[in-house]
């Protein structure tokens, strides 16, 4: 079974600039999370999809921030205009049941 | 809110040896405790679960207690070898209305382990 495919897996950019991260989770995983993972941290739960619609963006910083999952499968996630202390690793996982199972991570530095 | 507080790192260990990392929780309800790792290189991975009061997880000679009365989630392993090292997070998933899991989890800061030959 394939696992959770997260492209690019690296990405540098300027500050106030725009990126881009895809995610393809498990097929038939109806939930889809987004984490952040700063450098000596947990993970932090951004954003929770049921198929496509959204359940949980509390943690999401809005004004930066969008994610969609518009056809309840693979989803992207944006930054717009990003800022120094959003360099971090964006971590996708789905789940069908309890358990979430992670993509191996997209690691954004922002200069 | 919920969160999770682990032992600070890092953890050095020579191989053979016992290893201990403490978790502790604070949650409403009855949250579901998890310990994931994290090898160099690798995306995080699922070591083992508890769901309720009591309940030990095991796996790869690891295992850990749900204990509520002390809100913790130690994780242990009788004998470290030098491929257990790796960065290793506690977690909880918070339970919804009506006890259904909405899957959301919360995750300690992450103890580095080094295990030496």
């Amino acid at each position: 079974e394939a696992g959770v495919a997260q492209s690019p897996r690296y990405k540098i950019i300027e500050k106030r600039q725009s990126v881009a991260f895809w995610c393809n989770p498990i097929s038939g995983h109806a939930t889809l999370y987004w984490y952040q993972q700063i450098l000596g941290q947990g993970p932090k739960l951004l954003i929770q999809f049921q198929n496509n619609g959204v359940v949980d963006d509390s943690q999401l910083p809005k004004d930066r921030f969008s994610a969609e999952r518009l056809k309840g499968v693979d989803s992207t996630l944006k930054i717009q205009p990003a800022k120094l202390e959003d360099s971090a690793v964006y971590l996708c996982a789905s789940s069908l049941g309890t358990e979430q199972f992670f993509g191996p991570g997209t690691r954004l530095t922002v200069l | 809110g919920n969160s999770v507080t682990q032992m600070e790192g890092p953890v050095t260990l020579s191989e053979e040896a016992f290893l201990t990392i403490n978790c502790t929780y604070t949650a409403t309800g009855y949250p579901s405790l998890f310990w994931y790792v994290q090898y160099p290189g690798e995306g995080l991975q699922l070591l083992l679960k508890a769901t309720k009061a009591d309940d030990k997880g095991s796996n790869k000679g690891f295992e850990a207690t749900y204990r509520k009365e002390t809100t913790s989630f130690h994780l242990e392993k009788g004998s470290v070898q030098v491929s257990d090292s790796a960065v290793y997070f506690c977690a909880l998933s918070d339970q919804g209305a009506g006890g259904t899991s909405y899957g959301k989890l919360t995750f300690g800061q992450g103890t580095i382990l080094t295990v030496h030959p």
